[in-house]
């Protein structure tokens, strides 16, 4: 069964980077998944912020595109995801996800990051 | 890229069928046969509950379904429960090799 697990900082000062890690377990990162980041702010809906696969293979959200850089370490069985720039609006609870066949089938259990100063 | 359009609600007595819309365009929900639908309780992540419009994952209750016309997609929860009672949310794959989220639906059981 596979498992997912984000860790990272829960408050990033504005304007600074937010860094996330997903930690892979009970299957290879370099499976036929690709390997996803999904947010969520407090009381809103779900927005998809990109994917990569582990050939290093990336797409993302257009409207974050500029800010986000995901990215594999096939070692650690971990991906990454690192947000420049940040300003309130991206406080959310953010999760890692992993994708087969145009769906996402698992997720992790989320973290909550703030941004605040 | 534009969230689907989702009711922000819909409501049911227990035992009633209700449906969950989820529009979009023919860059997303019209372009491929990849909607998925996930069921997403407070505090909790989400669960997958539909794949390719109408496939149920092992496990997930015959009572939910799905369905596709044009750019419109369904979910349909036929004998609703109170453990129903949760947010619903659709995506789709698009043309530009991304995913779009809709904008959620609460379903409240009376």
């Amino acid at each position: 069964q596979l498992q997912l697990q984000e860790s990272g900082p829960g408050l990033v000062k504005p304007s600074g980077t937010l860094s996330l890690t997903c930690t892979v377990s009970g299957d290879s990162i370099s499976s036929i998944n690709w390997w996803n980041w999904v947010r969520q702010p407090p009381g809103k809906g779900l927005e998809w912020i990109g994917e990569i696969h582990h050939s290093g293979s990336t797409n993302h959200n257009p409207s974050l595109k500029s800010r986000v850089t995901i990215s594999v370490d096939k070692s650690k069985n971990q991906f990454s995801l690192k947000l420049s720039s940040v300003t309130a609006a991206d406080t959310a609870v953010y999760y890692c996800a992993s994708t087969s066949y145009y769906r996402v089938d698992y997720w992790g259990q989320g973290t909550r990051v703030t941004v605040s100063s | 890229q534009s969230a689907l359009t989702q009711p922000a609600s819909v409501s049911g007595s227990p035992g009633q069928s209700i449906t969950i819309s989820c529009t979009g365009t023919s860059s997303d929900v019209g372009a491929y046969n990849y909607v998925s639908w996930y069921q997403q309780h407070p505090g909790k992540a989400p669960k997958l509950m539909i794949y390719d419009v109408t496939d149920r994952p092992s496990g997930v209750s015959h009572r939910f379904s799905g369905s596709k016309s044009g750019n419109t997609a369904s979910l349909t929860i036929s004998g609703l429960q109170a453990e129903d009672e949760a947010d619903y949310y659709c995506t789709s794959y698009t043309t530009s090799n991304t995913y779009v989220f809709g904008t959620g639906t609460e379903v409240t059981v009376l």
